[in-house]
């Protein structure tokens, strides 16, 4: 079975770009999240989706954050514009619901690095 | 307020030691779930266990164990006679409430020594 595909691996780009991650969640899964990591602040939610819809945005750090789920297999994180203070890398999971409750555990993409010079 | 306590930051062992990684939490939910992740030096987060609020029941595949225990609310993680590849950060999570957020520890990192 293919797990979370995530989209670059590494990305280096320059302050002010637009950068765009993309995330293929394991099929069948219906929930989907995106976490950023960092030395500093550890693993943050960003925000996570049930079927297709966004649930809790609560954890994007500001407007220049911005994500969509147009279907069941694709999702897209968009920075824009980005700051050097955005590197860090963004994970992407997915994960299924337990028959009458939540609680599944989540399956993890590789991350995609970024560095935002 | 949900919370997760991972209050060793790095652990140090030498192979086949035994090393206990200990968690900590704190819900007021009667019904939540506990998990454990590894990330490996090379990055990727690995889904290690899962585990419900009524199922006390310890757990032990291969070399690890789990010992769940709600009177202290810990969920502590052990890894018998170790490895050098056990080395990484191991994280330990929890999910309670109607949502699909996970409350992350702040992970420990373990490294083992040849």
């Amino acid at each position: 079975d293919a797990g979370v595909i995530q989209s670059p691996r590494h990305e280096v780009t320059e302050m002010g770009q637009e950068v765009t991650l993309r995330c293929k969640p394991i099929s069948g899964h219906n929930s989907l999240f995106w976490y950023r990591q960092t030395m500093m602040r550890g693993l943050e939610l960003l925000i996570y989706f049930n079927n297709n819809v966004p649930i809790d945005d609560s954890g994007m750090p500001e407007d220049r954050f911005s994500a969509k789920m147009p279907n069941a297999s694709f999702s897209t994180l968009k920075i824009q514009p980005s700051e050097p203070r955005d590197s860090a890398v963004y994970f992407c999971a997915s994960s299924s619901r337990l028959a009458g409750g939540e609680g599944n555990e989540q399956f993890f993409g590789p991350g995609t690095r970024l560095t935002v010079l | 307020a949900q919370k997760v306590t991972q209050a060793q930051t790095e652990i140090s062992v030498v192979e086949k030691e035994d090393v206990t990684l200990d968690c900590v939490y704190e819900t007021r939910d009667t019904t939540y779930y506990l998990f454990w992740y590894k990330q490996p030096p090379s990055g990727e987060l690995v889904f290690l266990i899962r585990r419900n609020s009524f199922d006390e029941q310890n757990e032990i595949s291969g070399r690890y164990s789990w010992n769940f225990q709600k009177s202290t609310s810990s969920f502590n993680f052990t890894i018998t006679a170790s490895q050098v590849v056990d080395s990484a950060v191991y994280f330990c999570a929890l999910n309670a409430g109607n949502n699909r957020k996970l409350i992350w520890g702040l992970g420990t990192s373990l490294a083992v020594n040849p």
